[in-house]
């Protein structure tokens, strides 16, 4: 069965610095996968998703992540974090094909310091 | 454009009352979801819909329907509120794999 690992579930950066958010997934299949943001009191939106093709993804708000299949990881990245950038983030897998249901990760608070 | 929409934002029931939560999407989307949200157990599943009077259940299903009748809605429905489901309630629509999800609802069971 497919998992998803998000290791730490608080991260806490300095405004300007690298942001870094790992995740790992279990699946003998390559899956499509997506990193999603949450900011309070809102619901979730799509930052960006790996389907297929390029292994680097640029997604909004200056955010990338690099799909490694070696290391079964998908981990989230920006050069330099904004004050903006504070929010939960969750990394998701969904099977390829027809079958939407995604499995999550429990999510990993960012904050950022000034 | 709407997206998803859910009302009411915020409720507070007393244990054993019942209600409905309502989502509603404009996109088009065949599949539909509804997740709860507690601390520390980031999302979990309760019901989805792959399609006009289809429904399924997800890992959490207890003391929770659903019904879907048109593409648009897929109210949730709580039989008989207990505190345990004290929690934050998101509906969710999905093309591609891509969930686009409503803002929420925070309901409290006292």
């Amino acid at each position: 069965a497919q998992s998803v690992t998000q290791l730490g579930s608080h991260v806490s950066v300095s405004e300007g610095a690298l942001v870094l958010l790992r995740c790992n997934y279990s699946s003998s299949v390559p899956p499509y996968l997506f990193w999603y943001v949450q900011y309070p009191n809102q619901g979730l939106q799509l930052l960006l998703k790996y389907t297929t093709g390029a292994t680097l993804v640029k997604g909004i708000n200056g955010f990338e992540a690099e799909f490694k299949k070696s290391e079964t990881s998908f981990h989230l990245t920006k050069p330099s974090a904004h004050m903006s950038d504070a929010a939960e983030y969750f990394c998701a897998a969904a099977g390829a094909g027809n079958n939407r249901k995604l499995i999550w990760g429990l999510g990993t608070s960012l904050a950022v310091n000034p | 454009n709407a997206g998803v929409t859910q009302t009411p934002k915020f409720q507070v029931l007393k244990t054993g009352q019942s209600m409905t939560l309502q989502c509603a999407q404009d996109m088009n989307h065949e599949y539909m979801s509804w997740y709860r949200q507690d601390p520390g157990m980031g999302l979990r599943l309760i019901h989805y819909s792959v399609g006009a009077g289809i429904t399924d259940q997800g890992e959490v299903p207890n003391g929770y329907n659903v019904s879907r009748s048109t593409t648009e809605d897929f109210p949730l429905r709580l039989l008989s509120a207990a505190p345990s489901q004290t929690s934050v309630y998101f509906c969710a629509s999905s093309y591609s794999g891509i969930q686009h999800f409503g803002d929420g609802t925070r309901l409290s069971i006292l």
